[in-house]
């Protein structure tokens, strides 16, 4: 168990630029999240996917974002024509097996995106 | 609306005293409460969860929380303050009975813990 781990930990683009990150969750956890966190607050909740499946989006997902997770395996997150307001960090997590609402999220280390 | 409360954006205390971090909550029903604690530049590490049961949760690296239902709070709580204990934690609530499994988080208390 390595943990959650995502790629790349730091990018910066320029305004207009897309950007995807990567998501590796524990192996086996069959539900991820992504987060999204902005200096001074905590983070706020993106998108949820159970296996393959993205049950749930938040209104913060604007047309702009778009996540996958095609094998329910590894998920990417897709930023297309970035802008200043999208500048970040991004957190991906994923819970353990077995289900129920009692499962843990287990937090990777993030992406920082910093849009010039 | 749901909304999780951190009252002190910091905390300052001393080596060796007793620290407490504060959290409200104002969610639907009864929810788990989590507390996570953030390193620079790192992710979110899980430090101890409220499910059901007795009030007062024990954690990882010495910390407990106690939940308080009438209060709405879930106070983190750790006897003997370490310097090394100076991070960021955030409070973060789910909603029970739902199956999507969003958090909720607080806007994090920074905990500095001098020598």
């Amino acid at each position: 168990d390595t943990g959650v781990s995502q790629n790349p930990r730091h990018k910066i683009t320029k305004r207009g630029q897309n950007v995807t990150f990567r998501c590796d969750p524990i192996s086996e956890h069959n539900r991820l999240y992504w987060y999204r966190q902005t200096l001074g607050q905590g983070p706020e909740f993106l998108t949820y996917f159970q296996n393959e499946a993205q049950l749930e989006k938040s209104r913060l997902l604007s047309d702009r974002f778009s996540a996958e997770r095609p094998k329910g395996s590894f998920s990417t997150l897709e930023i297309q024509r970035t802008e200043q307001g999208d500048s970040a960090m991004y957190l991906c997590a994923s819970s353990t097996p077995g289900g129920g609402t009692t499962d843990t999220q287990y937090f990777g280390p993030g992406t920082r995106l910093t849009v010039l | 609306a749901q909304s999780v409360a951190q009252p002190e954006d910091q905390v300052n205390v001393a080596e060796g005293n007793p620290l407490t971090v504060k959290c409200t909550y104002s969610v639907s029903g009864n929810p788990y409460l989590f507390w996570y604690v953030q390193y620079p530049n790192r992710g979110l590490q899980f430090l101890l969860k409220y499910i059901t049961g007795d009030n007062l949760v024990k954690g990882s690296y010495g910390f407990e929380a106690e939940f308080n239902k009438s209060q709405t709070s879930f106070h983190l709580k750790k006897p003997s303050a370490l310097v090394s204990d100076s991070a960021l934690y955030f409070c973060a609530v789910r909603l029970r009975g739902s199956t999507l499994g969003r958090l909720y988080f607080g806007r994090g208390t920074q905990l500095t813990v001098w020598p």
